[in-house]
C-alpha cells in the first residue's frame, strides 16, 4: 500500500521562483493536511482540507496556497519562494477528526536560496 | 487555545536505561485525543499511540508504556530498557474541536548510546 505519497522529495529553489508540492493518498481519507517542520518548532499547520473542494488556513498560511480538486490529492503552492520557506514539508491524511491518527508522507525537503 | 509542551529538547541515555518523555497539554475541550509519533533519522513520522480523554488507563506495549493523567494534563511516554533503535525524535500531539488538525509539541530528541 502506498499510503501518502509526496512529490518531490527534495527541491532547491531560487528566491522568487514558484513551485507546487503534490500530495496523494490512496486511503480514501476525507481530511488532508500540510505541515512544515523547522528545528525546535515541531510541526506547524499550514493549510488543511476537510473534504474534496474545501480548504482552510492553519497557523502559518502566509506565502502558501492550496487546492483539493480531487479527494485523493492535496496540492501546496509557493507563488514566490522566500528563504524563510526553507523547511521540511509534510503532508498527512486522516479518515476522520479528531479521533483518527494522521498518516504522513515521507516529507519534502525544500531549500530556498 | 490548544497547546502541547514538550519541555525536554534532547535526552541522552545509555542502552538499557529507562527513559521518560514528558508531554503537557492544554485544551478547553472535555473530549480530546492525545497521540505520540516517532520520527527516526530516516525522517518519516510513525504513529505510536492514541488515547482519548475519557480513558485514563495506562497502556503498555512491549517496552513502551504511556501514563495519562488528566489531573496534571500530562501524557508521558516511557521506554523501558532502551535500545539504539529507539533513537529518534518523539512528538506528542493533541486533537480537539478547537481546530481541525493535530497540534504538535516541539518534539524531544532521544539519543540512545550503545
Amino acid at each position: 500500500n502506498a499510503g501518502v505519497t509526496q512529490t518531490p522529495k527534495f527541491r532547491v529553489l531560487k528566491t522568487g521562483q514558484s513551485m507546487t508540492l503534490l500530495c496523494a493518498q490512496d486511503m480514501n481519507h476525507e481530511y488532508m493536511y500540510w505541515y512544515r517542520q523547522d528545528p525546535g518548532m515541531g510541526l506547524r499547520l499550514i493549510h488543511y482540507s476537510v473534504g474534496e473542494g474545501t480548504t482552510a488556513k492553519g497557523e502559518v498560511p502566509d506565502g502558501y496556497n492550496v487546492s483539493r480538486l480531487k479527494k485523493q490529492n492535496f496540492l501546496l503552492g509557493l507563488e514566490s519562494a522566500a528563504p524563510s520557506q526553507t523547511s521540511v514539508y509534510f503532508c498527512a491524511s486522516s479518515t476522520t477528526y479528531p479521533d483518527s491518527e494522521a498518516f504522513f508522507g515521507q516529507g519534502t525537503r525544500l531549500t530556498v536560496v | 487555545a490548544q497547546k502541547v509542551t514538550q519541555a525536554q529538547t534532547e535526552i541522552s541515555v545509555v542502552e538499557k536505561e529507562d527513559v521518560t518523555l514528558d508531554c503537557v497539554y492544554e485544551t478547553r475541550d472535555t473530549t480530546y485525543y492525545l497521540f505520540w509519533y516517532k520520527q527516526p533519522p530516516s525522517g518519516e513520522l510513525v504513529f505510536l499511540i492514541r488515547r482519548n480523554s475519557f480513558d485514563e488507563q495506562n497502556e503498555i506495549s512491549g517496552r513502551y508504556s504511556w501514563n495519562f493523567q488528566k489531573s496534571t494534563s500530562s501524557f508521558n511516554f516511557t521506554i523501558t530498557a532502551s535500545q539504539v533503535v529507539d533513537s529518534a525524535v518523539y512528538f506528542c500531539a493533541l486533537s480537539d474541536t478547537g481546530r481541525r488538525a493535530l497540534t504538535f509539541g516541539s518534539g524531544t530528541r532521544l539519543q540512545v548510546q550503545p
